[in-house]
């Protein structure tokens, strides 16, 4: 059964960590998305990646990294310098064209 | 640049009324367009999309929606909604450009809450 998974479906942090979100997709897609959602906010793109070993910053990319190692995957890491990590975060993947995206379930993350 | 505006941010209605929730957007090209419902605490999942051909698009769970290039809008309705279609609804547009980079992502509104009451 294809789809994208996300672990873990909570996370908690201490200030001061950093933390890695998971996401993978068995949908043999290219292109690959993270957004962070805030109440009221919508969705902001933070990265994404259309090819292997490639990606680009979206519009709130400050205090967060990924890595494209592997089609399948693309993790987030949402370093100690975000200022406000405590948000839900959803992965996306699609393929290049036409660009419809499947999301995950979403990671939970409380910085406590 | 493109964008997407949702006119309403909370939408309640009573069970078996119909609904239409209000997209806008703005963009200097031809675009692709998408209504996504999202459950709480949950991702979110493709009702309908319109790429090219019809204006009139029919999407899962009863839901259709009408593109209407001269007003630039993608307004999605459904005539007689259920309690179980609480939930939020994004609206997206992407550029139907094929010179990749930016034209890859797709820019959100900011979500309207439907809330359906018995």
């Amino acid at each position: 059964d294809g789809g994208i998974t996300q672990s873990p479906k909570y996370l908690f942090r201490k200030e001061g960590q950093n933390v890695t979100l998971s996401c993978e997709q068995n949908l043999n897609h290219d292109a690959m998305y993270w957004y962070r959602q805030d109440p009221g906010q919508g969705l902001r793109l933070i990265y994404y990646s259309q090819i292997v070993n490639d990606f680009q910053k979206g519009d709130i990319a400050e205090g967060y990294s990924v890595s494209r190692e592997k089609k399948e995957s693309f993790p987030l890491t949402v370093t100690s310098a975000q200022k406000n990590p405590t948000a839900f975060y959803l992965c996306a993947s699609s393929t290049l064209w036409p660009n419809e995206q499947f999301f995950g379930p979403g990671t939970r993350l409380t910085v406590l | 640049a493109q964008s997407v505006t949702q006119l309403d941010s909370q939408v309640p209605v009573f069970e078996e009324a119909p609904v239409e929730l209000r997209c806008n957007y703005s963009s200097s090209v031809s675009v692709y367009l998408f209504w996504y419902v999202q459950y709480p605490n949950q991702g979110l999942q493709l009702l309908l999309k319109y790429l090219s051909g019809s204006t009139l698009v029919k999407g899962i769970n009863g839901f259709e929606a009408e593109f209407n290039k001269s007003q630039t809008s993608f307004h999605l309705r459904k005539p007689s909604v259920h309690i179980s279609d609480t939930a939020e609804y994004f609206c997206a547009v992407s550029d139907r450009g094929n010179s990749g980079g930016s034209n890859y992502k797709l820019t959100f509104g900011k979500g309207t809450l439907l809330t359906v009451n018995p």
